[in-house]
């Protein structure tokens, strides 16, 4: 079983298009993490929920939107998409908050035409 | 500039060598992680040390926190192609870090056969 799932795992798309990722975690975690990886690897937060409340919110454009329908699922909703936002979407989650080990998903390969 | 320096960035080992990845921290960690990540895939979790000076070993791979709690160190001994990927070392610092987990840009490790 998956523990961490992202779909889809690949994802073109034409500039300003609106698109999301969805991510599911059936590890009963009340964190769920996104990150972005960008062409040199470098991983960085967006996006940070426990028990569905957001806690942390880095410096990322309006245009990414982050909705958790409930503790299992994490979305990510990108508006207008940009060249600059392809990159590689991970998500992951952790029983609590920084204090454990994320398990991530695979990831979603994001390339914006 | 990065809140966590990865040493070396990229490596080339000969099947069966040593080698070590290191990862420095200008503030005291309350966690460290080591994350490995294959070419298109998602992170995978390696270790977390929490206690300065602790150590831990899984099958050829061990990893080191210094007694500052500010270094890090994973070390793979008799190298092999499965031990290929890239490295990530990431750290919670709560307050230090604005409460988010960093991580380091990674090391690029390539083993020849």
């Amino acid at each position: 079983d998956t523990a961490v799932s992202q779909t889809p795992k690949y994802l073109v798309t034409q500039m300003g298009n609106d698109k999301s990722i969805k991510c599911e975690q059936n590890l009963g975690h009340d964190t769920m993490y996104w990150y972005k990886q960008d062409s040199k690897k470098f991983l960085k937060i967006m996006f940070s929920y426990n028990n569905k409340e957001l806690i942390i919110n880095e410096t990322v454009p309006n245009r990414f939107s982050p909705k958790s329908p409930d503790k299992a699922h994490l979305n990510l909703h990108i508006n207008s998409l940009e060249l600059g936002d392809s990159a590689v979407y991970f998500c992951a989650s952790s029983p609590l908050y920084l204090t454990d080990t994320q398990y991530f998903g695979p990831g979603t390969r994001l390339t914006v035409l | 500039s990065q809140e966590l320096e990865q040493s070396p960035q990229s490596l080339i080992v000969q099947e069966g060598k040593n080698l070590t990845i290191n990862c420095t921290s200008s503030k005291t960690l309350y966690g460290l992680y080591w994350y490995k990540q294959k070419y298109g895939e998602g992170l995978i979790f390696l270790m977390m040390l929490q206690k300065g000076g602790e150590e831990k070993s899984h099958e050829k791979i061990t990893a080191k926190l210094d007694e500052k709690k500010q270094q890090s160190s994973l070390h793979i001994t008799a190298s092999q192609p499965s031990h290929a990927g890239i490295y990530l070392c990431g750290a919670a610092a709560v307050k230090e870090y604005g409460n988010k987990l960093v991580f380091g840009a990674g090391t690029i490790l390539r083993v020849k056969s």
